[in-house]
């Protein structure tokens, strides 16, 4: 069936450094890539998303990049905050429908 | 503008018991989807509702159901509670399906403990 695997569990790093979060997928028809990211007690909130017909997409210091032949995407963050300390969630869809399978989350904790 | 409320925010059941939660999407959203949020499990999936119409369904046992009104409201019911299905119920709302690609918004969740 459909899954998302995401790799690192958890992941710690140190203020100013990158981070960078790996999911691969199964289902060949998946076209759409979202990241989430949940704070402590709050909602999953979108931070950045990927089509299929695109390779990379870049907003300020967050880029996701897909890989539809390895069926691979990343998140990658830069000059990380601590405020960017959360768990992250990738996912991916198939179009028409709003049915999300989610990767088991990433903790990141960027330390001052 | 309001976004995704859901209600109640918290509640505990004892086993056996069922419940009903609540979501009121975005004002102008018509889809509606239920996500359950666990420590083991995560983020699964637990149906779609467009046009009062269930679109999917994830895999889940058939004491979790769902309903969509007129004005794109939705409930969820879980039968004859077990302990395993405490969690956070997360709904989240788009336009329509396809239209944003999947672009949801969620609610806070309701938070379910069964004793």
């Amino acid at each position: 069936g459909e899954n998302v695997e995401q790799h690192p569990s958890t992941l710690s790093v140190q203020e100013g450094d990158s981070a960078v979060i790996k999911c691969t997928y199964s289902d060949s028809a998946s076209n759409y890539f979202p990241w989430y990211k949940q704070e402590l007690g709050k909602r999953p909130q979108l931070i950045i998303d990927i089509r299929s017909n695109v390779g990379e997409k870049k907003d300020q210091r967050i880029a996701v990049t897909l890989n539809k032949t390895a069926k691979h995407f990343s998140l990658h963050i830069t000059e990380t905050q601590p405020e960017d300390s959360a768990v992250y969630f990738c996912a991916a869809s198939r179009g028409g429908s709003e049915k999300l399978v989610f990767g088991k989350g990433t903790k990141l904790t960027v330390n001052p | 503008k309001a976004g995704v409320t859901q209600t109640p925010r918290y509640l505990i059941k004892t086993r056996g018991q069922q419940v009903t939660l609540s979501c009121s999407p975005i004002s102008g959203h018509r889809s509606v989807s239920w996500y359950q949020q666990t420590p083991g499990q995560g983020l699964q999936f637990l149906f779609e509702y467009f046009s009062e119409t269930q679109r999917n369904k994830g895999n889940f046992p058939g004491r979790f159901s769902g309903r969509q009104f007129s004005n794109s409201r939705s409930e969820m019911n879980v039968s004859t509670l077990e302990l395993g299905d405490s969690a956070l119920y997360l709904c989240a709302s788009s336009l329509a399906p396809g239209s944003g690609a999947n672009v949801l918004t969620f609610g806070a969740g309701s938070r379910l403990t069964v004793l």
